[in-house]
């Protein structure tokens, strides 16, 4: 059973970098048949999906997003990292990492992060 | 940017009945649409991918139909467990890009 955990602060400050890792267990994210994504939900809000990882390093951003995002993949450790640059209080959500083959098939149980002085 | 939305935006249903739900885009994504369903403090699960196949252990009682720019996802006798946000996601250009509805609330009545 493939199971994901984000991991990370739950309180950054404005202007920060915003860092979370997710790593996979029960599966490889060496195995080349998935894509490794971060999700978020605003409070109340629904989802935006903010982009993804091949196991190879090749990324894909949300467009909204592009400018302050990095996805980045440590195929030694199972693990995919997010780092969301320059945070304000819009930022304040979520976070979900998921498997996606076509569709998002399993996520983590998601982190929440306050961005907040 | 494909648009997805979803109507209504909140459905309030007494258990056993039909609840039927809409999602509509902006441009044909074909039959590259899924449907999520989200409980309060979980993470969202895939209920229905390609439009009408229910992903591995979904009730029968969830189907999902439709192609081009309209999608129903129909449960077809609402059990108690099945209050919760439902949201339709399309990947007609993925890679890279896929879009997510804004969910419909499918409350107790």
């Amino acid at each position: 059973q493939v199971q994901l955990q984000e991991s990370g602060p739950g309180l950054v400050k404005p202007s920060q970098t915003l860092t979370l890792t997710c790593t996979v267990s029960g599966g490889s994210i060496s195995s080349g048949h998935y894509y490794w994504s971060w999700i978020r939900q605003h409070p109340g809000k629904g989802l935006e999906w903010i982009g993804y990882i091949y196991y190879s390093g090749s990324s894909y951003y949300s467009p909204s997003l592009k400018s302050r995002v990095t996805i980045s993949v440590d195929t030694s450790q199972n693990q995919f990292s997010l780092k969301l640059s320059s945070v304000t209080a819009a930022d304040t959500a979520v976070y979900y990492c998921a498997r996606q083959n076509a569709y998002f098939d399993y996520w983590g149980q998601g982190a929440r992060v306050t961005v907040s002085a | 940017e494909i648009v997805l939305t979803q109507s209504p935006a909140t459905l309030s249903l007494s258990p056993g009945e039909r609840a039927t739900l809409s999602c509509r885009a902006s441009q044909s994504v074909s039959h590259y649409l899924a449907w999520f369903q989200q409980k309060p403090g979980q993470a969202p699960r895939l209920l229905i991918y390609d439009a009408s196949r229910r992903a591995t252990g979904i009730p029968a009682r969830f189907s999902g139909s439709g192609s081009g720019t309209d999608f129903t996802l129909t449960i077809s006798s609402l059990e108690p467990e099945d209050f919760a946000v439902y949201y339709c996601q399309q990947r007609f250009n993925w890679p890279p890009a896929l879009t997510f509805g804004g969910g419909t609330k499918v409350e107790i009545k």
